[in-house]
């Protein structure tokens, strides 16, 4: 059971926008930046979103992030076939005392 | 060009132990915190331990709850390394161990480079 909450499994069409939520709790994202990391099957994880919304160099605009309150959001416009991946949320957590990761989200581009 | 490099992975028996090691290059090693994440087969990203650099509060350790106790994270920052001893394995430690470098003295799990992983197999 993750201390950040993601839906299993999100699907849209190419070229359209699609969401991924990440829901904590004061401990965590109340309090702390969130991160996102995407995972192509088979490759490595890669650091696609940090300090809530800034994006590291070569990760193209389409993708954004947000946080509000206790919860937040990565947004990926334009879908395009490569985006197919798993994504994953992360923040620091006072009762861990570390990182906690959500369980990941597959995107699957239909 | 910064690069992690992991080793010493392998397979091992439940209540066995395995070191594993992470080297460094491309930058000041000495500054970064530094990670261990791993991946248990078909399953998520689970964070294990983290070792501060030298800057701030240096040398601070943490630890999951499923590795306090039993696993060990040390840097030499004098060959650029990071390591992980791990006692007493378990079948559900089976997983791949990245090493990752923390971006950020100030957001925590900013890891913006990750390298290959390293496979345990924890088994009979």
């Amino acid at each position: 059971q993750s201390v950040l909450t993601q839906p299993p499994s999100v699907s849209a069409a190419p070229r359209q926008r699609v969401t991924i939520s990440c829901s904590g709790s004061n401990s965590n994202i109340g309090n702390y930046a969130v991160n996102w990391f995407q995972q192509v099957p088979g490759k490595v994880p890669k650091l696609l979103i940090y300090l809530d919304d800034l994006l590291p160099s070569g990760i193209p605009d389409r993708f954004s992030g947000s946080r509000s309150g206790t919860s937040a959001s990565l947004a990926i416009s334009g879908l395009q076939p490569e985006d197919e991946a798993d994504y994953y949320c992360a923040s620091w957590d006072d009762r861990l005392n570390g990182v906690a990761f959500g369980g990941g989200t597959k995107l699957t581009v239909l | 060009e910064v690069e992690l490099v992991e080793s010493g992975g392998g397979l091992v028996t439940p209540g066995g132990s395995l070191r594993l090691s992470c080297g460094a290059s491309g930058f000041i090693f000495s500054i970064y915190t530094m990670n261990w994440v791993r991946q248990a087969p078909g399953k998520g990203l689970e964070w294990v331990s983290s070792i501060r650099g030298s800057v701030g509060s240096g040398g601070n350790i943490y630890y999951a709850d499923s590795a306090r106790g039993r696993f060990t994270i040390s840097r030499d920052n004098s060959k650029n390394s990071l390591y992980l001893q791990m006692n007493s394995l378990r079948v559900e430690d089976t997983a791949v161990y990245y090493c990752t470098r923390d971006s950020s003295g100030t957001n925590p799990g900013e890891f913006d480079t990750w390298g290959r992983g390293t496979l345990v197999t924890v088994s009979s």
